[in-house]
Parts: C-alpha cells; sequence; structure tokens
C-alpha cells in the first residue's frame, strides 16, 4: 500500500520568500510518481509538478520544484519567491510512474498562508 | 484548453435521496476516476473506470455507490440512499492513456446531505 504523510498542517511565509512543503512517502512499488496539487479557496485542484521515481533530475515548473531524495523517501515542493497567490492547500500525492493509470494517494495537505 | 467539467456545482439533497453527480471528461481520455473530499480532510480515492468497467474501486465505494458511462461523453457518479456522512466535494478526474500521467481534475460537486 502506498502512503503520503504532510507534517505541515499550516504554514505562514512572507511575501517573496522561499517556502519547502515536506512530503515523505513510502511504497513497495519499484515505479511511482510523485505529484503536488493546489487547492485554492475555491475548492478545484490544480496540478503543479510531477516526478517519477526513476527521473534522474529534480523536477522543476516555473517557481515550482521538487526536491526528490529516493533515499530518504521525500519528495518535497519548493516554492520560489512567493506571491499572495500561492496562498492555497499543497497536497502531495502518490500515483503510477509515466504511463499508469492507477488511483493517486493523496496527503492531509498543507496549508500555506502568505503574507503581506 | 480542454477541461474536465462537472455539474452541479453544489447540490442538496435529504437523507435517503438518491443523486446522481455529473461528469464530462476531456474528450480523448480514456481513464476516468472519482474520489471525494471531506471537508477540511484528505482527497480519497473511490474508483478508476477503464473501457466501461470499473478498474478499481476502494473500500469507500460500497453497494450504495455505481457509475457509468451512459454514452460517449458524460460519466456518472450515482448514490442510491445518502447518509449524512456522505457530504463532501467530489471530484472527478481523467487521463488519457499513454504518455501522460497528469490527471485532469474537475472543478468539483459539493454534495450536502441533510
Amino acid at each position: 500500500a502506498q502512503k503520503i504523510t504532510q507534517t505541515q498542517p499550516g504554514m505562514f511565509v512572507q511575501e517573496k520568500e522561499a517556502v519547502t512543503l515536506d512530503c515523505t512517502y513510502d511504497t513497495s512499488d519499484p515505479s511511482y510518481g510523485l505529484f503536488w496539487y493546489k487547492q485554492p479557496s475555491s475548492g478545484e485542484m490544480i496540478f503543479l509538478i510531477y516526478q517519477g521515481s526513476y527521473d534522474q533530475q529534480n523536477a522543476t515548473e516555473g517557481r515550482y520544484s521538487l526536491n526528490f531524495q529516493k533515499a530518504r523517501k521525500s519528495a518535497n515542493l519548493v516554492i520560489s519567491a512567493s506571491q499572495l497567490g500561492d496562498s492555497a492547500m499543497y497536497f502531495c500525492a502518490m500515483g503510477p510512474p509515466n504511463f499508469g493509470n492507477e488511483k493517486l494517494t493523496f496527503g492531509t495537505g498543507t496549508r500555506l498562508t502568505i503574507i503581506p | 484548453e480542454p477541461e474536465v467539467t462537472q455539474t452541479p456545482s453544489h447540490q442538496v439533497t435529504q437523507m435517503g435521496q438518491e443523486v446522481i453527480l455529473r461528469c464530462v471528461p476531456i474528450s480523448n481520455h480514456l481513464y476516468f476516476y472519482w474520489y471525494r473530499q471531506i471537508l477540511g480532510q484528505k482527497v480519497e480515492f473511490l474508483v478508476s473506470f477503464y473501457n466501461n468497467e470499473i478498474s478499481e474501486k476502494s473500500e469507500i465505494f460500497d453497494d450504495q455507490f455505481s457509475v457509468e458511462r451512459p454514452d460517449g461523453s458524460n460519466f456518472t457518479l450515482k448514490i442510491r440512499s445518502t447518509k449524512l456522512e456522505d457530504s463532501a466535494m467530489y471530484f472527478c478526474a481523467s487521463i488519457r492513456a499513454g504518455g501522460s500521467y497528469e490527471q485532469y481534475f474537475g472543478p468539483g460537486t459539493r454534495l450536502t446531505v441533510t
């Protein structure tokens, strides 16, 4: 079974600072994917970034990067130069690697609040 | 950009009533999912659907739940006799076959059972 742990229920960060949201995972699958989704107060789930377990480099998407440490089973999300619009719930999830169609297993989320 | 749509955005129903939540996945997607999120909690997988049959279902997806793809575009979740604890946000998601990992989520339907 797959398990995602997010230990930070809430974080407050000053605007323009970088922020790291923690995520650890557990799985017996040899290959897997790690995902981050953003959920603003309006409720929709917005895909941010993906990391495959066999990817050699950490994933980056604009201001988002994923600090993937396979030996530690961690997949932290780093947001550089935070903006007020980054205030939201952030969910880490585990799912299939590329070409897979299995379900996503989500963590409990971190509520990020950006302070002006 | 194509998107997953869901209707209604909010549904209020009385306990014991049947509800049908509707989703229109992205047109070239082949795998479909329902997730739910009880207020303030994490998103939980309910069921996945491929080739007109259920691929996987969670322990939450009991006999009160069913899914259907009645035509080439709609994907529905039916709850036969709603309970108070079914109150949640229900998300539909879809993914295209091969070469993609991103599940595209719809905006959700907030179900309130009174």
